[in-house]
């Protein structure tokens, strides 16, 4: 099952917080978090694997909830750059990879 | 460190004909997959190699879709017979391990008419 994404889109001024939320109705072993440019390849932000580990940029931050198979990536002081679509992978305890829907966000001057 | 290679980069053929991408990863990456992202949604697994065997390929049309993994390095994916609905971008990535980090190629659009 594809995990579920929200919000869709959010526009956020420069300097705003944002939080994106991803949900699965499985039990997960692995949550991915990536963010893709228009017309580009996805880029690696962060990994959140069950037990707690973490593995991802320092200026980026997430959670895992390994109870309600819920993660949540944190943008603080969101830049011009922060722009794109972000996307969640979540990975079972059956190495099945799935890809969120994405959301959107833009931010602005 | 030279990056995740694909090609070709774009492709245009006619429903029920063939067609091949190439995927050369990382060096020393033990992990490639290959991803199908359909225009605003996001990338779907289609196969996972760890070196040279298959780890996933649950979400590979079996009936029209193959891949293989030579020699633990580089990977071809080919759809025979292409429909109107394979056009994508399809998407080769690696990672050192499974669960690590995973660095995208530029990705093959195919357009199928």
């Amino acid at each position: 099952q594809q995990p579920v994404q929200s919000p869709q889109a959010v526009i956020l001024r420069e300097g705003e917080d944002a939080v994106i939320n991803c949900s699965s109705s499985k039990a997960l072993y692995s949550v991915h978090w990536y963010r893709q440019k228009h017309g580009e390849a996805p880029v690696f932000l962060m990994i959140l694997l069950k037990g707690g580990e973490q593995k991802g940029h320092e200026k980026i931050s997430a959670s895992f909830n390994e109870k309600k198979q819920q993660s949540s990536l944190y943008l603080t002081a969101s830049q011009l750059s922060y722009s794109g679509t972000y996307f969640c992978g979540t990975e079972d305890n059956n190495n099945d990879m799935r890809f969120g829907a994405g959301t959107r966000l833009t931010v602005k001057p | 460190e030279a990056g995740v290679a694909q090609s070709p980069r774009y492709k245009i053929i006619e429903k029920r004909q063939s067609v091949a991408f190439w995927c050369n990863p990382i060096s020393g990456h033990a992990t490639l997959y290959w991803y199908q992202q359909i225009l605003g949604q996001g990338p779907k697994l289609l196969i996972q190699f760890q070196n040279n065997g298959v780890v996933d390929d649950s979400q590979l049309p079996k009936d029209r879709f193959s891949a293989e993994r030579l020699k633990g390095v580089d990977s071809t994916l080919k759809i025979q017979p292409a429909k109107l609905e394979d056009s994508a971008v399809y998407l080769c990535a690696s990672s050192l391990e499974r669960l690590g980090e995973q660095y995208f190629g530029p990705g093959t659009r195919l357009t199928v008419t």
